[in-house]
This record gives C-alpha cells, structure tokens and sequence, in this order.
C-alpha cells in the first residue's frame, strides 16, 4: 500500500521569510500532486510532476520532484498572508489513477 | 467550461438512512473517482470508475457503491449510514490520457 507522509503537519511562518514543505513516499509512483485547500472548501490543484527532477512554479510556490529519494518539495517564497491554507501532497499508483493523500500541512502566515 | 459539479452541497442524515450523492465531470472528462475526508484528515479514496464500470477500490465496505452513467456522471450510494460517514465527499474527474485531477466543491454529510 502506497504511503505518503508530510511533515511538518503545522507551520506557522514569518511574512516575508522562505519555507519548505516536505513528501515522502513509500513506492515508485510517476504522478505526484500537491493541492491547496482553504477552510470549508475543496481541493484546489497547485502542480502536477510527473517525472524525476521536474520543478514547477507559480508565484511564490515551488514544487520539485526527486523520484529516486521518493520526495517532494514545495517551496514557499516571501510568504503572504494569502497563503494561509492547508497543503496536500497526493500521489499516484504506476499505471493508475487513485491518489494517496497525505496528511496535509496547515499553513498559517503571521505578520 | 463548468468543473467538476456536485449536489447536493449539504445534507444532514439519520443514522441506518441511504444517501445518494452525485457528480458532473469536467467536460471532456471520461474518469469519476470518490473521496471521503473527515475533519482534519487527507482525503481517502473510495472507488473509481471509467467505462461505467468500477475500476479500482479502496478500503471501504460494500454500503459505499456507486454507478456511472453513459453521459460520465456518477453516483455515491451510501447505505446503512453510520455516525462516522459524517464527511465532505469529494468527486474527482480526470480525462484517462491526461494527468491533471480536478476536485469538486464537495457535499458534506452529517450523520445524525
């Protein structure tokens, strides 16, 4: 069974300092997904990787993909107040479409 | 090009009562999943279905069910309904070629 654990699970950040979030994964998979959700809302899509040493961006997050060390970052620059939410990474089976989510990380962004 | 649509948007049920939740893909999208999330908790995958059949399955009893349509909806069926199906159910669409899931708004059950 494919496992997938976040860490951390809550981060509180600074406005305007730089974070990581991290993903780990027990078994080969060649889609991961992170997804953003906000309070009482669905998942809303961040990033697709689909293969090792992918790296997307978009505004002030950054996911990368190490298919080798099964891990996934996303990066976040200059935090916002707008980014407070909570961050899941998902992956995928080999071949299929079911996701395993992990356990999410709630972001909160203090001035 | 509306998204993944789901009704109802809420609902509040009676313990041992069924409730059958529903779910229009994204255009062009051939694949229905399911999710369950339960507060402060990652979505768990429920079933999937393509072709109208169920495809792959996760660990669920069988008074979760479901159905696809010709058109590529989908049904959640659940029955006997227990305390702890109190959820936000999530449909997810995908076209089978691609790569990108996409997530509907969701239906929240509250078991009573």
């Amino acid at each position: 069974e494919l496992k997938v654990e976040q860490n951390p699970l809550f981060l509180s950040m600074q406005e305007g300092k730089n974070y990581t979030i991290y993903c780990n994964y027990s078994t080969t998979s060649d889609r991961l997904y992170w997804y953003r959700q906000d309070p009482g809302k669905s998942l809303e899509s961040l990033f697709v990787l689909l293969s090792n040493g992918a790296v997307k961006q978009e505004g002030r997050l950054m996911a990368s993909l190490d298919t080798k060390a099964r891990l996934s970052t996303l990066h976040i620059t200059a935090a916002v107040h707008d980014l407070s939410a909570t961050y899941f990474c998902a992956v995928a089976g080999s071949n299929d479409y079911k996701l395993s989510f992990g356990a999410g990380t709630t972001v909160t962004v203090r001035a | 090009d509306a998204g993944v649509t789901q009704s109802p948007t809420h609902l509040i049920k009676t313990r041992g009562q069924q409730v059958t939740l529903r779910c229009s893909p994204k255009s062009g999208h051939d694949t229905v999943s399911w999710y369950q999330q339960a507060l402060g908790q990652g979505p768990q995958f429920i079933f999937q279905y393509y072709e109208e059949e169920e495809r792959q399955r996760g660990n669920f009893p069988d008074r979760f069910s479901g159905h696809q349509f010709p058109n590529y909806s989908s049904e959640l069926n659940v029955n006997a309904l227990l305390l702890g199906d109190s959820a936000l159910y999530l449909c997810a669409s995908l076209y089978r070629s691609g790569n990108t899931i996409y997530f509907g708004e969701g239906s929240w059950l509250t078991v009573v």
